[in-house]
């Protein structure tokens, strides 16, 4: 069974550029989440999809991010226009439909703008 | 906001000894989770645990929730090159903001051969 895939797995921009980050979650999973990594910071949560709904965009920094999922299946993240402190890991995860399931991560997208 | 405070910050360890991580909450844990993330790779799914005194193992890994479900250990028995890495703990908040987790900063964890 295929795990959390993303894509791209490095990205550089320049600043002011625009970045589309994807996400495919396990198969049949109805959770979806972003969170990110800045240097020397700890991973912090970005927003969480059930299926196509937005459960929870709290942690989403501005509104220069976007992120979409249509049909509940992949999801992106968009960032426009990208600014030099958006630099870091952007790590998408799944998990089932129940609470306490595990909470599987992909392998990150990590984005560096110059 | 619940804050998660792991130690050691970084830990260096001679193959073959043992080691603990710690892991303390300033709220309850409600879920517990146990990541382990090597560079530039995605974080690795290790134990999950949500019940007061609750202990998993998985091969030469034990991970403990105490009690008052506030502080969690994770101890590596007889470490090899292979457990080295960087050991995240995450917690869930509790009711409906399942899957939110709150990260520690991380250790890391070098074992010399």
């Amino acid at each position: 069974e295929a795990g959390v895939t993303q894509f791209p797995s490095h990205s550089v921009i320049e600043k002011g550029q625009t970045v589309t980050l994807r996400c495919d979650p396990i198969s049949g999973h109805d959770n979806l989440y972003w969170y990110r990594r800045v240097m020397g910071k700890e991973i912090k949560f970005l927003l969480h999809f059930v299926k196509e709904s937005k459960q929870d965009e709290s942690g989403m920094p501005n509104n220069r991010f976007l992120a979409e999922r249509t049909g509940g299946t992949y999801s992106t993240l968009k960032v426009q226009p990208a600014e030099l402190e958006d630099s870091g890991v952007y790590f998408c995860a799944s998990s089932p439909g129940r609470p306490g399931n595990t909470i599987y991560f992909g392998e990150g997208s990590w984005l560096t703008v110059v | 906001s619940q804050e998660l405070e792991q130690s050691p910050q970084s830990l260096i360890v001679q193959e073959g000894k043992n080691l603990t991580i710690n892991c303390t909450s300033s709220k309850t844990l409600y879920g517990l989770y146990w990541y382990k993330q090597k560079y530039g790779e995605g974080l690795i799914f290790l134990m999950m645990l949500q019940k007061g005194g609750e202990e998993k193992s998985h091969e030469k890994i034990t991970a403990k929730l105490d009690e008052k479900k506030q502080q969690s250990s994770l101890h590596i028995t007889a470490s090899q090159p292979s457990h080295a890495g960087i050991y995240l703990c995450g917690a869930e908040g509790g009711g409906t903001s399942y899957g939110k987790l709150t990260f520690g900063q991380g250790t890391i964890l070098t074992v010399h051969p």
